[in-house]
């Protein structure tokens, strides 16, 4: 059974620092892996996708990294700032499988 | 080109009555899923559907919900006999053909059971 674990739960940083969320998977038999952010009371809004052959996917100040093999992925934020505030969820989409399983989310403050 | 559309936003209901939650996938798109998020909690899969089929269903609750998506018109989420226990925020997502692409989520309908 696939399960999504991120940490840390929630995390607060100043403007400006660079900071790394984590996310793991038990199984590592997975299609892709996706990071989404969730502003409160809102929907997810996709930040990036790697595919399973991929190791890394970069846009803008996010890099995420997959490391299949451990069942981890990293997603590095560069220079943050307050606007970068919201949670950020972790997404695996299995193999053979209809569903995404999504972690519990890291709850991002960036304070000016 | 619009993206997914879920309405209501919000809905408040009693214990006891039925809630229906629509989803308009985008357009061109012919897979459906149900996703659920209880408060601090992660989504949770509940339902995968292509027009006029269920496909997998084995996150639904056994009891009091149900699934469709008609020829004509959006998919509904339907659940009947509201309990406290079903407050929570219901997202759609729809894409293409294939079952493996991407999914686009839509903004989610938020369920208050009073």
């Amino acid at each position: 059974k696939q399960e999504v674990t991120q940490i840390p739960a929630a995390l607060s940083v100043p403007e400006g620092e660079n900071l790394v969320l984590n996310c793991s998977f038990t199984d590592s038999a997975i299609y892709n892996l996706q990071w989404f952010r969730q502003d409160p009371g809102k929907g997810l809004t996709s930040l990036l996708l790697i595919q399973s052959s991929q190791r890394e996917q970069t846009s803008g100040r996010l890099n995420a990294s997959l490391d299949k093999s451990s069942g981890r992925s990293t997603l590095y934020i560069a220079a943050s700032q307050p606007g970068d505030s919201a949670t950020y969820l972790c997404a695996v989409r299995r193999l053979n499988n209809n569903d995404m399983r999504f972690g519990a989310g890291t709850r991002l403050t960036v304070k000016p | 080109n619009a993206g997914v559309m879920q309405n209501p936003r919000h809905l408040v209901r009693r214990r006891g009555q039925e809630a229906r939650l629509r989803c308009s996938p985008m357009k061109g798109h012919s897979h459906v899923y149900w996703y659920r998020q209880l408060p601090e909690e992660g989504l949770k899969f509940m339902v995968y559907l292509q027009k006029e089929n269920i496909i997998d269903e084995s996150g639904m609750p056994k009891e009091r919900f149900s699934a469709e998506f008609p020829k004509e018109g959006p998919s509904i989420l339907r659940i009947q006999q509201v309990v406290r226990g079903d407050s929570a925020a219901y997202f759609c997502a729809s894409s293409p053909g294939q079952v493996l692409n991407e999914q686009f989520f839509g903004p989610g309908t938020r369920l208050t059971v009073l």
